[in-house]
């Protein structure tokens, strides 16, 4: 079945860029997608990639794509404490899955001073 | 600027005393979503509407329902809170192939 798969939690030092990895198996994925959740808070769409596309970059944030692993990343450059939050990946399959999201059960970053 | 709002942020409610809460969205997606999640888990879908088709999900308790009187505004009905339906709630919406938008949630306790 579909499953997306994320480490628990990333611990980086402010200032360093933090990477964020994400596995999923269904070849069929569509979207591709990244969302923060800071605590207490609903899920803020940080980007999204298509399925046909190797890297997107957006200021800070570039994601890169292989599609051959079925494997996400995200980078963020010159982490912040501002960055601290869950991060959760996502996929939709095809169409006829009317775009619901499978998730990655999130990773926690953490920011050291 | 267009959003998702969901009202209220923060609800309290006695076991067994029925809730309703409300998210209203600005953006005329078609789509609606109510998520539950508890404790930073993944979010887990509850149903969805695609305009005014109703879709449940197989494993959304009988206690939890749904209302969608038009395009604007979902409703949560959760009939008979138990201890265990204490959790944040989210509101997303869509359109075509675009990612969904979540609202801020409401984060529901149950005394």
């Amino acid at each position: 079945g579909e499953d997306v798969e994320q480490s628990l939690f990333l611990s980086v030092r402010e200032g360093d860029s933090s990477v964020i990895n994400c596995t999923y198996t269904d070849s069929s994925s569509t979207y591709l997608y990244w969302y923060k959740q800071e605590p207490g808070a609903g899920l803020q769409l940080l980007t999204y990639i298509f399925s046909n596309m190797d890297m997107k970059q957006d200021q800070r944030l570039t994601v890169l794509l292989n599609k051959k692993d079925k494997h996400l990343s995200l980078r963020i450059a010159d982490t912040q404490t501002g960055d601290s939050a869950i991060y959760f990946c996502a996929e939709t399959l095809a169409p006829d899955s009317n775009y619901q999201l499978i998730w990655g059960a999130g990773t926690k970053l953490i920011i050291k001073p | 600027d267009a959003m998702v709002i969901q009202n209220p942020r923060y609800q309290v409610t006695q076991f067994g005393k029925p809730v309703t809460l409300s998210c209203s969205q600005t953006l005329n997606h078609n789509v609606m979503y109510w998520y539950q999640q508890k404790s930073s888990q993944a979010p887990k879908l509850l149903f969805h509407y695609y305009d005014k088709d109703f879709n449940n999900e197989a494993d959304t308790p009988d206690n939890f329902q749904s209302r969608r009187p038009n395009t604007s505004f979902c409703f949560l009905d959760i009939r008979s809170p138990g201890l265990g339906d204490a959790a944040m709630y989210l509101c997303a919406t869509r359109t075509g192939d675009q990612p969904q938008h979540f609202g801020d949630g409401t984060r529901l306790s149950i005394l």
